[in-house]
């Protein structure tokens, strides 16, 4: 089963705008990840975050864990229209190798 | 970054009939690859994960006589849609690890299939 709320479900934003996704989680984890999809297509892996970190940076991308609450959040700095996307986060370790469970993800809408 | 492919992208089937959908890692090996299936503004609902030379190993919920799936190489993964019917209409969408310690997972384009 699916596991993971993410909060918001839907964002709206100006450009420029920080836009901030939770997500929290329910089993023990190896590492959570967060992936980006644009309407219709595959995902692509944004960054992974180890279960002994606590923060982590990429670009405009800054990811947070806190195994302590189950959760993490996806920071999007000075966004832009191109962000528009669904962003998702999956935990690892849940059943095995590799088998990535998504939450429910976070539609964001970056306006010019 | 490596690249997985899938086809067909979009397939319109009547009900009945029976659907492929192939997955493949085109610059690495994927001995394990992954299917989702997806609904419109929806998540990614693991179905099941494809072991290359044994069987697949499905999640609780799916049908395995519904959904089979075949893993015959290290690049190639299919799942065939069997008797398909328009509750199966979803966006179907395949992945496989990565190599190294990253565990970066790397996604297909995904499958559009429509059964009337």
């Amino acid at each position: 089963s699916q596991q993971g709320e993410e909060d918001p479900q839907a964002l709206s934003i100006q450009e420029g705008e920080n836009a901030t996704m939770n997500c929290s989680y329910k089993t023990s984890i190896n590492n959570l990840q967060w992936y980006r999809q644009n309407s219709g297509r595959g995902l692509v892996h944004l960054i992974l975050i180890r279960s002994n970190e606590r923060e982590k940076h990429s670009g405009r991308l800054r990811v947070t864990l806190d195994t302590s609450k189950k959760s993490s959040s996806l920071l999007i700095t000075a966004s832009r229209a191109a962000d528009t996307a669904s962003y998702f986060c999956a935990t690892d370790g849940a059943g095995g190798y590799n088998k990535l469970i998504f939450g429910a993800g976070t539609r964001l809408a970056v306006h010019p | 970054g490596a690249v997985v492919s899938q086809h067909p992208s979009r397939v319109i089937c009547k009900s009945g009939t029976s659907v492929k959908i192939e997955c493949r890692s085109l610059d690495f090996q994927a001995t394990t690859m992954f299917w989702y299936r997806q609904f419109p503004k929806k998540s990614l609902m693991l179905m099941a994960t494809s072991n290359e030379g044994s069987k697949a190993t499905y999640e609780q919920g799916v049908e395995k006589d519904k959904f089979l799936i075949n893993h015959a190489s290290l690049t190639l993964s299919t799942l065939t849609v069997t008797s398909a019917h328009p509750e199966d209409s979803s966006f179907y969408i395949c992945s496989a690890p990565g190599q190294g310690a990253r565990n970066e997972q790397f996604f297909g384009p995904g499958t559009r299939l429509t059964v009337l």
